[in-house]
């Protein structure tokens, strides 16, 4: 069974920094692209990001370019995102997804979410 | 960017009925690589079809997708209880962008 789980989500102040991270299982994870989707508080989704197998290529939306960085480790099977200078409008629910090995640009498998905030 | 616009925003219709909900793209999406996905409340998205018709594993038959183009349009034949949630469109040509959702709320 396919298992995603975030963690590492929280309260940070603006301009502050936070690391996400997904376990996953259940699957061969050097085989796939991941990915970063996330979604405001009573809103719709957003792709954020997405990394290769290898780690070798990955995309941002233009409004977290130059500020998070999508990463992975294929021998723990764990996906991070590092988010600086973050922002109010980055308050979301911050999923992790397994992105579909065939390039057709779908999400096949999402975790539960951790929850970003971030308030002065 | 391809932008894409679901309609209508709220479907309200009762269990047994027909729901048909549609997504147009700013742009003609790539190769028709639009998927759709099904979230309720406090869970995760869950795909349901991918690649504009084909159902993704585990999906009731009750669920079809049509479309190609910039015209997109899901389809569920007759609604169950389990199906009252909220509908996205997403596509993959240029980009990853999703639509905005679409409530089907029971009447």
């Amino acid at each position: 069974e396919v298992q995603l789980v975030e963690s590492g989500g929280g309260l940070v102040q603006p301009g502050g920094s936070l690391r996400l991270s997904c376990a996953a299982s259940g699957f061969t994870f050097s085989s796939y692209w991941l990915s970063w989707v996330r979604q405001a508080p009573g809103k719709g989704l957003e792709w954020v990001a997405n990394i290769k197998e290898d780690g070798s290529e990955k995309y941002y939306v233009d409004s977290v370019k130059g500020r998070f960085t999508i990463s992975r480790d294929n021998a723990m099977n764990s996906l991070h995102l590092q988010m600086n200078s973050l922002r109010a409008e980055d308050t979301a629910l911050y999923y992790c997804a397994r992105y579909d090995s065939g390039g057709e640009g779908y999400f096949d498998y999402w975790g539960q979410g951790t929850l970003v905030t971030v308030s002065a | 960017e391809i932008v894409l616009t679901q309609s209508p925003g709220t479907l309200s219709l009762s269990p047994g009925e027909r729901a048909t909900l549609s997504c147009r793209a700013s742009q003609s999406v790539y190769r028709s690589y639009l998927a759709w996905y099904q979230q309720k409340p406090g869970q995760a998205p869950r795909l349901l079809i991918y690649g504009a018709s084909r159902r993704a594993t585990g999906i009731p038959d009750r669920f079809s997708g049509s479309g190609s183009g910039t015209d997109f349009t899901l389809t569920i034949s007759r609604l169950e209880p389990e199906d009252f949630a909220v509908y996205y469109c997403q596509q993959h040509g240029s980009s990853w962008t999703f639509g905005q959702g679409t409530k089907v709320e029971i009447k």
